[in-house]
C-alpha cells in the first residue's frame, strides 16, 4: 500500500541554523501539506502546496518557514533560521485531492538546541 | 473560528470494554468532523469522517461516530475495545471558508489495560 514518507525521523540542530525536513508524498497525489505538533499540544497547520505553488498557510507559517517541490517525488519544508521554539513533530501529509483524505506520513522530531 | 475540544486527555479502558471518547466542536456551519489516530511512531490514519448525509458514520477498525448537531459533538466509539487500540486519537473539524484543512483537537490517550 503506498504511504507517505519522511526523513529525517529525527533531526537535532543547533539555534540559527537552517533546517530541510524532507517528504515524499504518495505519487499520484497532486496536494501536500506540512502540519507541527509541538510536544503536548494540538497538530497545527502549517501550509498546502497545488501546482507548485502554496495554496493556503497558517499564521504560523511566517518568512523563515518555506516550502519546495524540487522534483517529481519530493516535497521539502525548510526552515532557514531555527528557533528553540521550533522543536516539534513535524508531519508531511498528501492527498489526491483538496477534499479527499490526507494520508499522513510518520513525522520528523525536530530539536533545537 | 473553528475549534474542536477534546475534554480526556487519557481515557483508560480494559480489553473487550465498551469506549467512547468525546469531541465537541466549535462552527457556525455545518462542519467536516474528522477523526484520526495516531499509533506510536507512525503517522495520523483516518478513521472516519462527516461531511453530510446519515449523521452515524461508520470507519475503520470497528469505530463508529455520531454527529449531533444540537450538542456540537461528534463522540467516537467502539463496543469493544482491543489492545492494539492503544493509540492517541485526535478530533478535528474542518469547513471553514470551504476550506477542508482540518483544525485538530489536543487528543486523546487511549490506554488499553488487559
Amino acid at each position: 500500500e503506498p504511504e507517505v514518507t519522511q526523513t529525517p525521523s529525527h533531526q537535532v540542530t543547533q539555534m540559527g541554523q537552517e533546517v530541510i525536513l524532507r517528504c515524499v508524498p504518495i505519487s499520484n497525489h497532486l496536494y501536500f501539506y506540512w502540519y507541527r505538533q509541538i510536544l503536548g499540544q494540538k497538530v497545527e497547520f502549517l501550509v498546502s502546496f497545488y501546482n507548485n505553488e502554496i495554496s493556503e498557510k497558517s499564521e504560523i507559517f511566517d518568512d523563515q518557514f518555506s516550502v519546495e517541490r524540487p522534483d517529481g517525488s519530493n516535497f521539502t519544508l525548510k526552515i532557514r533560521s531555527t528557533k528553540l521554539e521550533d522543536s516539534a513533530m513535524y508531519f508531511c501529509a498528501s492527498s489526491r485531492g483538496s477534499y479527499n483524505e490526507q494520508f499522513f506520513g510518520p513525522g520528523t522530531r525536530l530539536t533545537v538546541l | 473560528a473553528q475549534s474542536v475540544t477534546q475534554p480526556d486527555i487519557h481515557i483508560t479502558v480494559s480489553e473487550g470494554a465498551s469506549l467512547e471518547l468525546r469531541c465537541n466542536y466549535s462552527y457556525g456551519a455545518t462542519p467536516y468532523l474528522f477523526w484520526y489516530v495516531q499509533s506510536p511512531g507512525q503517522g495520523l490514519q483516518l478513521l472516519l469522517k462527516y461531511f453530510s448525509g446519515d449523521t452515524l458514520v461508520q470507519g475503520i477498525k470497528g469505530f463508529e461516530a455520531e454527529f449531533k448537531r444540537s450538542q456540537s459533538s461528534f463522540n467516537l466509539r467502539k463496543p469493544s475495545v482491543h489492545w492494539s487500540d492503544a493509540a492517541e486519537y485526535f478530533c478535528a473539524v474542518g469547513g471553514t471558508g470551504g476550506s477542508y484543512i482540518p483544525t485538530f483537537g489536543r487528543g486523546t490517550s487511549l490506554i488499553v489495560h488487559p
